[in-house]
């Protein structure tokens, strides 16, 4: 079945470099793209997110890019520090007359210190 | 300050036996959620609801059931027929589509 799913299951990263962090979709009725960050233990939290007439949108430390060719979606964190490490997830919002969102497997990013 | 409360944050369950999960949120969300996270894995959609008094199932809904009487208010009952409930459940909530889910900090399941 259509799916989101992530490329890298554990990413490590020293501190000030900057990280990347990939997901695939394969639902092209998926309109709005969101990336969460989840520490242990907690529910997630909101990081950034796209809609699917952008290409590419930034915040602070962090940029999102949506490449609809080949359903590719990815996540740049500046500058990585020590309190990024946790476990990144995507969701997709899938185009329709319910609210369906549906998440990634996650990446769990490891910073180096 | 609004937010999304989960309670409790710990329960366990006894074979056999009905249990539910509450989620309250003060934030003026018509839709909310519910998902199940496994360990070391992503966020699996249980239920959704848009609009109170209607809910949809999700990816996951088997001996699952729910309810929306309230705007403010999504509990999930986790039952007897769901034979695996060991697991860490999230609800979520958001005012409409293209804005991000808000969520609360979960309920850890377990069988006794």
């Amino acid at each position: 079945g259509e799916s989101v799913g992530l490329h890298l299951p554990t990413l490590s990263v020293q501190e000030g470099d900057n990280s990347i962090i990939n997901c695939a979709y394969s639902n092209s009725a998926s309109d709005y793209f969101i990336w969460y960050k989840q520490e242990s233990g907690k529910g997630p939290q909101f990081i950034i997110d796209i809609r699917s007439n952008m290409d590419k949108r930034q915040g602070q430390r962090v940029t999102v890019l949506l490449n609809k060719t080949v359903k590719h979606l990815s996540l740049q964190i500046a500058a990585t520090q020590p309190g990024d490490s946790a476990v990144y997830f995507c969701a997709e919002n899938i185009r329709g007359g319910y609210q369906k969102v549906t998440f990634g497997t996650g990446t769990k990013l490891q910073v180096i210190p | 300050d609004g937010g999304i409360t989960q309670s409790p944050k710990y329960l366990f369950r006894k074979e056999g036996q009905n249990v539910t999960l509450s989620c309250e949120q003060n934030l003026n969300h018509d839709a909310m959620y519910w998902y199940r996270q496994d360990p070391g894995q992503g966020l699996r959609l249980i239920y959704y609801s848009q609009i109170v008094n209607d809910f949809q199932k999700g990816d996951i809904a088997e001996g699952y059931s729910v309810s929306r009487e309230k705007k403010e208010s999504f509990p999930l009952t986790v039952t007897s027929a769901q034979k695996n409930p060991t697991a860490f459940y999230l609800c979520a909530s958001r005012r409409q589509a293209h804005q991000p889910q808000h969520f609360g900090d979960g309920t850890r399941l377990s069988i006794l």
